[in-house]
């Protein structure tokens, strides 16, 4: 099983709200990821998780906030977006991020996001 | 730093035509490279792979080979169908596991 499930499929959130977009993974990956994919543009990545611990944050503004409660977990809290913010969200997981190793990422179905 | 280069433009073309679609790369070390499939409205799907050079990765009638010697990780299918249209996009990761991607090709295909 080579499954990563997302919801919200669809989110449509004003400047004010707060929401949240969570990922699920069940191959006992290590390590997780959020990527921002603009339209007919590749993913960008946002944050990496290795074993629960974020170990990078591609200079992500604050209104974007993401959390790992376990291994299998990886949410992303969203807060005072702006319209520009609009995009497809992908989580993606991996086994591991070991240095010297390359390990292929698995993508969900991804959240389209609108901000109005 | 690395990346990848995919040719300019949307591959538009007839059902059962051969498709090719030209990817090369610049990395240091030995990465891994991989063609990943995006259907309409939908996440990434990883398509097939390959870890070192000579290797070739193949899934659903779709092949790619690594070439060390021209850094080239062409993706090729002999007969496409509708069913194949999508963005495909190539991509590499050189050790830290970060993935580089191609822009991206739309590939239309026409019954």
């Amino acid at each position: 099983d080579t499954e990563v499930t997302q919801t919200p499929k669809h989110l449509v959130m004003g400047m004010t709200n707060k929401k949240s977009l969570k990922c699920e993974q069940h191959m006992g990956h290590r390590a997780m990821y959020w990527y921002k994919q603009k339209a007919k543009k590749p993913p960008e990545l946002m944050f990496v998780y290795s074993y629960e611990k974020l170990s990078i944050n591609e200079s992500v503004p604050s209104r974007f906030s993401p959390e790992c409660p376990n291994s299998s977990l990886l949410n992303l809290h969203l807060h005072a977006l702006q319209p520009e913010d609009s995009a497809l969200y992908l989580c993606a997981s991996s086994q591991d991020v070991g240095a010297g190793q390359n390990y292929e990422q698995y993508f969900g179905p991804g959240t389209r996001l609108t901000v109005t | 730093g690395n990346s990848v280069t995919q040719m300019e433009g949307p591959v538009t073309l007839s059902e059962e035509a051969f498709l090719t679609i030209n990817c090369t790369y610049t990395a240091t070390g030995y990465p891994s490279l991989f063609w990943y499939v995006q259907y309409p409205g939908e996440g990434l799907q990883l398509l097939l792979k390959a870890t070192k050079a000579d290797d070739k990765g193949s899934n659903k009638g779709f092949e790619a080979t690594y070439r060390k010697e021209t850094t080239s990780f062409h993706l090729e299918k002999g007969s496409v169908q509708v069913s194949d249209s999508a963005v495909y996009f190539c991509a590499l990761t050189g050790g830290n596991n970060r993935l580089a991607f191609g822009k991206g090709n739309q590939v239309v295909v026409i019954p």
